[in-house]
């Protein structure tokens, strides 16, 4: 059900740049792309969201290619901290303004020292 | 502080006892949703809410109820609970209509026996 792919997992070390991608080849032309992670068993997080254009927060950047088929999402100094479970999620709509989250297994990113 | 808050983070019961997890949002967000999360299933929606008195299913609404009395609470209630409902709980809030992402609640842990 998920219209996301993730890679299962990645490493990372200490101080590098983590780049995560996501495909999404069926993507609509109006969806938009959210990232989100989950730090061990606690609540998943948002990290940042975008339609066409690279985006950027305190938390990270996300490049969005120009199909849309495939984003990135780079932490830019990855700390140990960042070791997570990270979620690329398609927002689906429904009828009627209702929504959910689909999300899939996420990519298990283990950031090094 | 911004937050959504469920209680209580852990609990164990006895197949068939009643029991109600409580949600309650403090950003006066529309939007309130419960999902479970599952070894190899990731998360999945239980059931979702719009606003005060308007509630739907989600994908897993099976032995499930809720409700919205008030705006920032939005209580999970298990009639009759059973082993297959032992799971990993979050409720998440969001503002109708903003496009920034869903605060998720620190989680709820249930096992039933």
């Amino acid at each position: 059900d998920a219209k996301t792919t993730q890679p299962t997992s990645m490493d990372c070390a200490e101080g590098r740049a983590a780049n995560l991608p996501c495909n999404h080849s069926t993507i609509s032309g109006n969806e938009y792309v959210y990232w989100y992670r989950q730090i061990h068993s606690q609540g998943p997080q948002y990290i940042i969201h975008g339609l066409k254009n690279n985006e950027t927060n305190e938390m990270a950047s996300l490049i969005i290619t120009e199909d849309r088929k495939s984003s990135t999402l780079i932490l830019p100094h990855a700390t140990l901290r960042d070791t997570a479970v990270y979620y690329c999620i398609v927002r689906v709509e429904g009828q009627g303004g209702s929504e959910k989250l689909v999300f899939g297994k996420g990519t298990k990113l283990t950031v090094n020292p | 502080e911004a937050q959504v808050t469920q209680n209580p983070r852990y609990l164990i019961t006895v197949t068939g006892k009643k029991l109600t997890v409580t949600c309650s949002q403090n950003m006066n967000h529309e939007y309130m949703s419960w999902y479970r999360q599952d070894p190899g299933l990731g998360l999945r929606q239980i059931y979702y809410s719009m606003n005060v008195e308007v509630t739907d299913k989600g994908d897993v609404p099976e032995g499930y109820k809720v409700s919205r009395k008030e705006k920032r609470n939005f209580p999970l209630i298990l009639e009759s609970p059973s082993p297959n409902q032992t799971s990993l709980y979050f409720c998440a809030s969001r503002r109708t209509g903003s496009l920034l992402g869903y605060t998720f609640g620190s989680g709820t842990r249930l096992t039933v026996v």
